[in-house]
């Protein structure tokens, strides 16, 4: 059973460029969290989804950030005109269906670097 | 201090011996986790512990919980170089949705050979 899986890894991207980040959750787990990362800092809640479904955005920069989790594929963080600020590490975590307290297996992250 | 502040930041100690991390949290909480990260990677899910349980093992690591002060306490017993990782816990709180976890800032344990 293959665990969260992201990707890219690594992505580098310039001043203004939109980067895409991709996370498929475990096989069965059908709530999808994002997690930012700044360096030597401790991860920060950004969105919490379900399929087709926004249940939390709170942690989500008002602007240039957006989160999907479409019907089918992977849930998309989108992240519009890049600036230096962004640099960080993306964690997208997976929990299954079944209500609260259940244990959230965070995929290796993607590490965006903003040039 | 924020929700789930781990302490100390830092921590350096000889193979063999014991390391404690201790997090304290402020909100009432569903449960408690503690997760490890290597240096460039995820995170790795340690134990999860209950509001109402007070105590969890395994393997070499022992998790306490104490909903009346709010803390929370890792110890890994016997420590290994591979140990070598930052520690964060994290908390669900109740108020919250789904399983949203509020990290701490993490503490950095060496272990050295």
């Amino acid at each position: 059973n293959a665990g969260v899986m992201q990707n890219p890894r690594h992505l580098v991207r310039r001043r203004g460029q939109e980067a895409r980040l991709r996370c498929s959750p475990m096989k069965g787990h059908s709530h999808v969290y994002w997690y930012r990362q700044l360096p030597e800092e401790g991860l920060k809640f950004m969105v919490y989804l379900q399929k087709e479904n926004i249940i939390d955005e709170s942690g989500m920069p008002k602007e240039r950030f957006s989160a999907e989790f479409p019907k089918e594929g992977p849930s998309i963080l989108r992240i519009q005109q890049v600036v230096r600020g962004d640099s960080a590490a993306y964690f997208c975590a997976s929990s299954p269906p079944g209500g609260r307290g259940n244990t959230i297996y965070f995929g290796e992250g993607s590490w965006l670097t903003v040039v | 201090s924020q929700q789930g502040e781990e302490d100390p930041q830092a921590l350096s100690i000889q193979e063999g011996e014991n390391a404690t991390m201790n997090c304290s949290y402020k909100t009432s909480i569903n449960n408690l986790q503690w997760y490890r990260q290597n240096s460039g990677r995820g995170l790795v899910h340690l134990i999860l512990i209950r509001s109402n349980e007070r105590e969890k093992h395994s393997g070499r690591l022992r998790v306490t919980l104490d909903t009346s002060k709010k803390s929370s306490s890792l110890l890994i017993t016997a420590s290994r170089a591979a140990d070598t990782a930052s520690y964060f816990c994290a908390t669900d709180p109740r108020e919250t949705s789904g399983s949203r976890l509020t990290f701490g800032e993490g503490t950095q344990l060496t272990v050295n050979p």
